[in-house]
C-alpha cells in the first residue's frame, strides 16, 4: 500500500552513462514533482507535472528529462551524467498544486 | 521572490524536554506553510500544515506550529521531545502566483536527542 514509490533506491554509475529514476503513485493525485537534495540536504525542486503536462521547469539541464506516460507515474532521465548530478531525487505528488506533498522515499545516486 | 529561512543549523535537546525549531518567510501574501520531518535515509514526512484559520495547528507525532503573520513565522514546538524525534526538520512555504505550485524549502534543522 506503498503511497509514492520510486525505483531504484540506489544508483551508482559512471559518468558520461545515461540512467533513468521511476517513480509511481497510487494516492490519486494529478500532480507530480521531482526535487533534488544535494550534500547539505538543501531541497530543490526540478519539475512540476499536472495531469501529465509539465507546469515547472526550474532551469535544470536539458539532459534532465522528465516523462509522465499518466498521472500516476513521472519517470526521470538523464543523459551523460555528471559528477555533480550525485544527489539524492525525491519524488512527490500532491493532490491539487496548492496541497501538501507526498514525498517517495528518494533515489540516492552516486556518479563516479 | 519567496523564501524560507531557518537560523538554526543544528540543535541539540536532552530527552523529555520542550523543543521549539524556527521558521520565518518572506512571501507577497498569505502563505501555505509545511513542517516535514526526514528520518536518515528517508524521504520526507508531512508533520502538520497551515492553510487558514486557527494560527496554531497540531501535526502528527505530538508537534505543533504557530503562525505568526506580524513576524513572518512558523515554529515548530514540541512540549516533551522522544530519542525518536532525532532527524532533520524542513520549514517549506507555497505555492505562489506565477510559480506554479512549487514548495520553497529551509535549509533544515537537525535535532539530536541526548538520552
Amino acid at each position: 500500500d506503498t503511497a509514492v514509490s520510486q525505483t531504484p533506491k540506489y544508483l551508482v554509475t559512471q559518468m558520461g552513462n545515461d540512467k533513468s529514476i521511476k517513480c509511481e503513485q497510487n494516492l490519486g493525485h494529478d500532480t507530480m514533482y521531482w526535487y533534488k537534495q544535494d550534500s547539505k540536504k538543501f531541497l530543490k525542486i526540478m519539475f512540476s507535472y499536472n495531469n501529465k503536462e509539465l507546469i515547472i521547469n526550474e532551469t535544470v539541464p536539458n539532459r534532465f528529462s522528465p516523462k509522465s506516460p499518466d498521472k500516476a507515474h513521472l519517470n526521470l532521465h538523464i543523459n551523460s551524467l555528471e559528477l555533480g548530478d550525485s544527489a539524492v531525487y525525491f519524488c512527490a505528488s500532491s493532490l491539487a498544486g496548492w496541497q501538501e506533498q507526498f514525498f517517495g522515499p528518494g533515489t540516492r545516486l552516486t556518479v563516479l | 521572490a519567496q523564501s524560507v529561512t531557518q537560523p538554526d543549523i543544528h540543535i541539540t535537546v536532552s530527552e523529555g524536554a520542550s523543543l521549539e525549531l524556527r521558521c520565518n518567510y518572506s512571501y507577497g501574501a498569505t502563505p501555505y506553510l509545511f513542517w516535514y520531518v526526514q528520518s536518515p535515509g528517508q524521504g520526507l514526512q508531512l508533520l502538520l500544515k497551515y492553510f487558514s484559520g486557527d494560527t496554531l495547528v497540531q501535526g502528527i507525532k505530538g508537534f505543533e506550529a504557530e503562525f505568526k503573520r506580524s513576524q513572518s513565522s512558523f515554529n515548530l514546538r514540541k512540549p516533551s521531545v522522544h530519542w525518536s524525534d532525532a532527524a532533520e526538520y524542513f520549514c517549506a512555504v507555497g505555492p505562489f502566483t506565477g510559480g506554479g505550485n512549487k514548495l520553497t524549502f529551509g535549509t533544515g534543522t537537525q535535532l539530536k536527542v541526548e538520552l
